[in-house]
């Protein structure tokens, strides 16, 4: 079955630009969440979706959003973008996310120059 | 404040050894535990998880062991194989509604032929 894909796998914006970063979970999975991976900070929750409402959300300023579709794809958007929001941004979904885990895809690369 | 604590950013083992990859964790809030094993440009991939109530789990080659009063948990790997050369993550969540994952920084283990 297919995985969790994110597009687009690479981006190269600059400062104070913003981006949106797009996942479609696997089929059937409700759940959706995002994180930031950084050599620093390790994985850092950003926010998690469940039938298109935001049921979590982390520490990270309001420039950071996202929203969740009936399809249950989701979009994360960043604004007025700085130079540490240069990261790895990874999207993941599941069935029930203690019993199976998260299936997380392979990641967004953002370079902000 | 870091909620969960993988001490060792690397450990190096020869095939057919056991791994043992350690965290800790201050938050007495958490109730499951998992651990993600991570390839460069690849997203995490689950590999096994733990409820609080529970002291030990098995998966094949993977046994978490949680030690609450300690609050520390281990994954070994028995037997270990080149294939398992990874980037191992320790996550934790409070349960219930919060389906936040808190990870470790991750630890590098790298299998020697």
């Amino acid at each position: 079955k297919a995985g969790v894909t994110q597009t687009p796998r690479y981006l190269i914006k600059t400062r104070g630009q913003q981006v949106t970063l797009s996942c479609s979970p696997i089929s059937g999975h409700r759940s959706v969440s995002w994180y930031q991976q950084t050599p620093g900070q390790g994985l850092q929750f950003l926010f998690e979706y469940f039938s298109e409402t935001q049921r979590n959300k982390g520490n990270f300023p309001g420039r950071f959003s996202g929203r969740q579709f009936s399809n249950s794809r989701s979009e994360m958007n960043v604004s007025t973008l700085e130079l540490g929001d240069s990261a790895l941004y990874l999207c993941a979904s599941s069935l029930n996310q203690l019993l199976y885990g998260y299936t997380f895809g392979s990641g967004t690369r953002l370079t902000v120059v | 404040d870091q909620q969960v604590k993988q001490n060792s950013p690397s450990l190096s083992v020869q095939e057919g050894r056991i791994s043992i990859l350690n965290c800790d964790y201050t938050n007495s809030m958490f109730d499951y535990f998992l651990w993600y094993k991570k390839y460069p440009a690849e997203g995490p991939t689950f590999l096994i998880s733990i409820s609080s109530i529970k002291d030990k789990n098995e998966d094949g080659r993977f046994t978490v062991f949680l030690n609450k009063s300690a609050k520390h948990l281990s994954l070994h790997i028995v037997p270990s194989q080149p294939g398992d050369s990874a980037v191992y993550f320790c996550a934790a969540s409070g349960g219930g509604s919060n389906y936040k994952l808190t990870f470790g920084k991750g630890t590098l283990l790298t299998v020697n032929p």
